[in-house]
C-alpha cells in the first residue's frame, strides 16, 4: 500500500463547479498534513496546511479525519486558474520528512 | 521577497559527467531538502539537512551527494549521471520554529537532461 494515495483523475469540471479531492494515508502517527498545487513543469506551491479541526481559505476547504486516515480538499466556484495538479502531502517518519501523493489533475473548462 | 533560488534552471550533461546543482534561500530556514521529480510522478525526497546534520533517505543512490556549506546554500552533486537521472530536481526549505513549522517552500527547480 502506498503511504499517500490519491485519485489521479483527471477531473474535468466547468467553471463555477464545486470539486472535491480525497486522499488517504497509511501512517497513523502522521501529524502534519498539507495540500500543494503544482502547475505543469513548475514547482509545487503550498496551498493549505490542514489542521485537525478543518480549515477554510476563501474558496478552499480542507478537512482531516484521523480515525479514517483521510484528508479532503474542496474547491468551490472553480476558476480557470485552478487548473493544476493537487498534491496531498503527509509527514512520514520525522515531522520534517514529507511524503507526496502522486497528485490529482484538475482541469477547469470555460 | 524571501525566496528559494535554484541554479541553473536547465542543465544538460553527458552520461557519466559529474554535475552540480545549487540552491540558495533567503528565508533563513534551518532545514533544506532535495527532491527528484520525474514526469507524472510525485516528488521523491533524496535527502535533507537539519541545520548541519545530513539525513539521507535509505533508497537514495550513492551517486547522489549533497553539501551545505552554510545556512543559505545547499548543493546537489550527481557523480556519474545516468539516463535514468534525467528529472526535475527541486530544492525546498522549512523551519522547525514559528507559527507554521514544517511547511516546505520550493524553489523553481532545475530540469536535468542527460545525453
Amino acid at each position: 500500500r502506498k503511504e499517500v494515495e490519491q485519485d489521479p483523475g483527471p477531473f474535468n469540471v466547468p467553471e463555477g463547479a464545486t470539486v472535491a479531492f480525497n486522499c488517504t494515508y497509511s501512517n497513523s502517527a502522521s501529524q502534519s498534513f498539507f495540500w500543494y498545487r503544482q502547475d505543469c513543469r513548475k514547482e509545487p506551491k503550498l496551498l493549505m496546511s490542514v489542521y485537525s479541526s478543518g480549515n477554510e481559505d476563501g474558496r478552499f476547504t480542507a478537512q482531516l479525519n484521523r480515525a479514517s486516515q483521510y484528508i479532503s480538499l474542496l474547491i468551490r466556484d472553480s476558476k480557470l486558474s485552478d487548473s493544476a495538479t493537487y498534491l496531498c502531502v503527509v509527514n512520514s517518519g520525522s515531522a520534517r520528512q514529507l511524503t507526496f501523493g502522486s497528485g490529482t489533475q484538475l482541469t477547469v473548462l470555460p | 521577497d524571501a525566496m528559494v533560488i535554484q541554479n541553473p534552471r536547465y542543465q544538460v550533461t553527458q552520461f557519466g559527467k559529474p554535475v552540480t546543482l545549487s540552491c540558495s534561500q533567503t528565508l533563513n530556514h534551518n532545514v533544506m531538502y532535495w527532491y527528484q521529480q520525474k514526469s507524472s510522478q510525485a516528488p521523491k525526497l533524496l535527502f535533507h539537512y537539519y541545520d548541519k546534520d545530513f539525513n539521507n533517505e535509505a533508497d537514495t543512490p550513492d551517486n547522489f551527494q549533497s553539501r551545505r556549506p552554510n545556512t543559505s546554500f545547499c548543493f546537489l552533486d550527481i557523480r556519474s549521471p545516468g539516463l535514468g537521472d534525467a528529472a526535475m530536481y527541486l530544492c525546498a526549505t522549512s523551519s522547525d520554529t514559528g507559527i507554521r513549522p514544517y511547511e516546505q517552500y520550493f524553489g523553481p527547480g532545475t530540469r536535468l537532461t542527460v545525453t
